[in-house]
């Protein structure tokens, strides 16, 4: 069955150390986004993608990057990470076949920064 | 203003009642409204997607849609302890893709 797997699923970092979060998917959905959920904020959009080599910044992008060299794989890498970036990530992934948008989740990965 | 609004709650109805979780939305360019269920520790899942003015029925759920006062809602008829969770709404912004979402209603379904 096709799916959109994230890993690690729990990660624990230091101030300053460069993570990275990776995202697939089988589905080969053009389209692929990650979020952050903080509590008192929902799903915060991070950065998205509509294929391959392309990018693009979302609302709190700041301190994140991703890049896409192929349709399945949606890397999320945080720079130099900060205790302000611990939170619980999601990627997702939609197919804008009919411009319905509809998006489908992987099971999250929960970072923590110390 | 936040571009879509959700009241946090919780809100609380017996077992066998009706659950109502609204939300309202900024952007009136708005083309396709979503509610997903997110249970504790989980990822959100998709429940509905409306499209068009009116109501749309799924099973026990019935999604609303009202463009012209910018609010979309969803109904739970029967409610069942297992529909307690926190009830995201999302709106997407015409042609783009993206979704806008609400901080979520936790819902509490008693027994």
């Amino acid at each position: 069955d096709a799916e959109i797997t994230q890993s690690p699923r729990h990660k624990i970092t230091e101030t300053g150390r460069q993570v990275t979060l990776a995202c697939h998917q089988t589905w080969n959905h053009n389209n692929m986004f990650w979020y952050r959920q903080d509590l008192g904020h929902g799903l915060r959009l991070i950065h998205y993608s509509y294929g391959v080599q392309d990018t693009n910044k979302g609302e709190v992008s700041d301190g994140y990057s991703v890049s896409r060299s192929n349709t399945e794989d949606l890397p999320l890498t945080l720079e130099s990470a900060a205790s302000s970036q611990t939170s619980v990530y999601f990627c997702a992934s939609s197919d804008q076949a009919g411009g319905e948008g509809t998006q489908y989740f992987g099971p999250g990965t929960r970072l923590l920064v110390l | 203003q936040k571009e879509v609004e959700q009241n946090s709650g919780p809100l609380s109805v017996p077992e066998g009642a009706i659950a109502s979780l609204n939300c309202t939305y900024s952007d009136r360019v708005s083309q396709s409204f979503f509610w997903y269920r997110q249970y504790s520790g989980k990822s959100p899942e998709l429940i509905m997607s409306i499209y068009s003015n009116g109501d749309k029925e799924d099973g026990r759920f019935t999604a609303q849609l009202n463009k012209a006062s910018q609010y979309v809602s969803l109904l739970i008829r029967d409610s069942q302890p297992s529909d307690s969770a926190t009830y995201l709404c999302a709106v997407s912004p015409s042609n783009t893709g993206k979704l806008i979402f609400g901080q979520g209603t936790t819902l509490q379904v008693k027994p």
